[in-house]
């Protein structure tokens, strides 16, 4: 089965600073990736997406994430974030045998103004 | 992308009891999931629901305590049964495939269904 680990938990950051939140997953073959985003009292949206091509792919809001297949990796970053990136942030993969999405344990983001 | 509605949006529910949260979404969608968040925890997949057949469920999660019917393209419903403490938690209706992308594999998220059972 597959699985997703996000390594940060809880993250602080002052405004301004650069963020990498990581991402590793295990399957061995062809997968879809995924970013989610749940800011304070909202539900889930999408924060970019990896489907095939280009392994830096561009998200909402000035995120970005980049595709390392021989590292099994989807880190997320940006870089300089204000207080409204304060959410949790989840990492995502389905692999090509269904469409079944694994999530990640989430990374709680606190930007400090 | 796809709206999606889920009601209740949130409740107290006493154990013993069942609870049936419905989603609607505001245009056809070629799949429908139900989530689970536990407290401080991330998503875990109940079932997919499938229209015009019976769920397919994950490890862990079956028919009889989470029955599941969705009658067409736009509904579906998710009962909790007979609920226990442990039970308490948010319940999240998600779509893919959306009209114009219908093969399409991005999720989207309703808002959840909070429920405490006492």
């Amino acid at each position: 089965a597959q699985s997703v680990s996000q390594h940060n938990h809880h993250v602080i950051l002052s405004e301004a600073a650069s963020l990498e939140l990581g991402c590793n997953y295990s399957y061995g073959g062809t997968v879809n990736l995924f970013w989610y985003v749940q800011y304070p009292g909202q539900h889930l949206q999408l924060l970019l997406k990896y489907f095939s091509g280009d392994p830096l792919v561009k998200g909402i809001k000035g995120f970005e994430a980049e595709f390392i297949k021989s590292k099994f990796s989807f880190n997320l970053r940006k870089p300089s974030v204000q207080w409204s990136d304060t959410a949790e942030y989840f990492c995502a993969v389905k692999n090509n045998a269904g469409n079944m999405l694994t999530f990640g344990g989430g990374t709680r983001l606190m930007v400090k103004p | 992308s796809a709206v999606i509605s889920q009601k209740p949006s949130r409740d107290i529910c006493q154990r013993g009891t069942s609870l049936t949260i419905q989603c609607q979404v505001d245009s056809q969608v070629t799949m429908m999931f139900w989530y689970r968040q536990q407290p401080g925890q991330s998503l875990t997949l109940i079932a997919t629901a499938n229209q015009g057949s019976e769920a397919t469920y994950e490890s862990g999660f079956v028919i009889d305590k989470f029955p599941i019917s969705r009658p067409n393209l736009t509904f579906s419903t998710l009962t909790v049964s007979n609920m226990s403490p442990e039970d308490s938690s948010i319940y999240l209706c998600s779509v893919s495939g959306t009209s114009g992308r219908p093969n399409s594999y991005e999720q989207y998220f309703g808002p959840g269904t909070r429920l405490t059972v006492t």
